[in-house]
């Protein structure tokens, strides 16, 4: 079974443009997470959807956006970058919404902003 | 507000000696306990998890200890091997909304 694909896998932007991801997730698996990674807040909790509708949101400006597609598919933006957008950028698939059930993390997409 | 409290923030064991990773949270609404194993230029990855209603769960050379009372976990790795060398992240979460420890780089010296 394929795991989660993410792409790009790298992107460089400047200041004030904006960027899509993209989240590829395990077959049948519906819900799906994204992160922040930083070296030094490790790893924070942007949003969740599921069956594409978002039902969990951390605490991010409103310049992070998602939204998920039919397939299960997702896809995050980020709008007007900051030097401070840069970070690795995770998505995790599950098999459903409710608690308990192991997330399944892509390799990232490393954003730089210059 | 960090809701998942993770010490040491870097270790390094020889190869043999047993590591061990802290961790604390304050929601009691927290059920589920994972730890993740990162290597460079990889995403996290499911080491071994446990929920609050057993106090020890052991997979080959990890271990992880939970204290409900003092709503603390750990993890306990014996026999490092220099393979184990990565950064571990815990994590808590209710529902499906993770909370993550700010991870532990572990070096385990040949």
């Amino acid at each position: 079974k394929a795991g989660v694909t993410q792409t790009p896998r790298y992107l460089i932007k400047t200041r004030g443009q904006q960027v899509t991801l993209s989240c590829s997730p395990i077959s049948g698996h519906r819900s799906v997470s994204w992160y922040q990674q930083t070296p030094g807040q490790g790893l924070q909790f942007l949003f969740e959807y599921f069956s594409e509708t978002q039902r969990n949101k951390g605490n991010f400006p409103g310049r992070f956006s998602g939204r998920q597609f039919s397939n299960s598919r997702s896809e995050m933006n980020v709008s007007t970058l900051e030097l401070g957008d840069s970070a690795l950028y995770l998505c995790a698939s599950s098999l459903s919404s409710s608690g308990g059930n192991e997330q399944f993390f892509g390799p990232g997409t490393r954003l730089t902003v210059l | 507000q960090q809701q998942v409290k993770q010490s040491p923030q870097s270790l390094i064991v020889q190869k043999g000696g047993i590591s061990i990773i802290n961790c604390a949270y304050e929601n009691t609404a927290f059920d589920y306990f994972p730890w993740y194993q990162q290597f460079p230029g990889k995403g996290p990855a499911l080491l071994i998890a446990i929920r609050p209603d057993v106090s020890e769960k052991k997979e080959g050379r990890f271990t992880i200890s939970f204290n409900k009372s003092a709503k603390q976990f750990s993890l306990h790795i014996m026999d490092s091997q220099p393979g184990d060398s990565a950064t571990y992240f815990c994590a808590a979460s209710a529902g499906n909304q993770f909370y993550f420890g700010t991870g532990t780089s572990l070096t385990v010296i040949p």
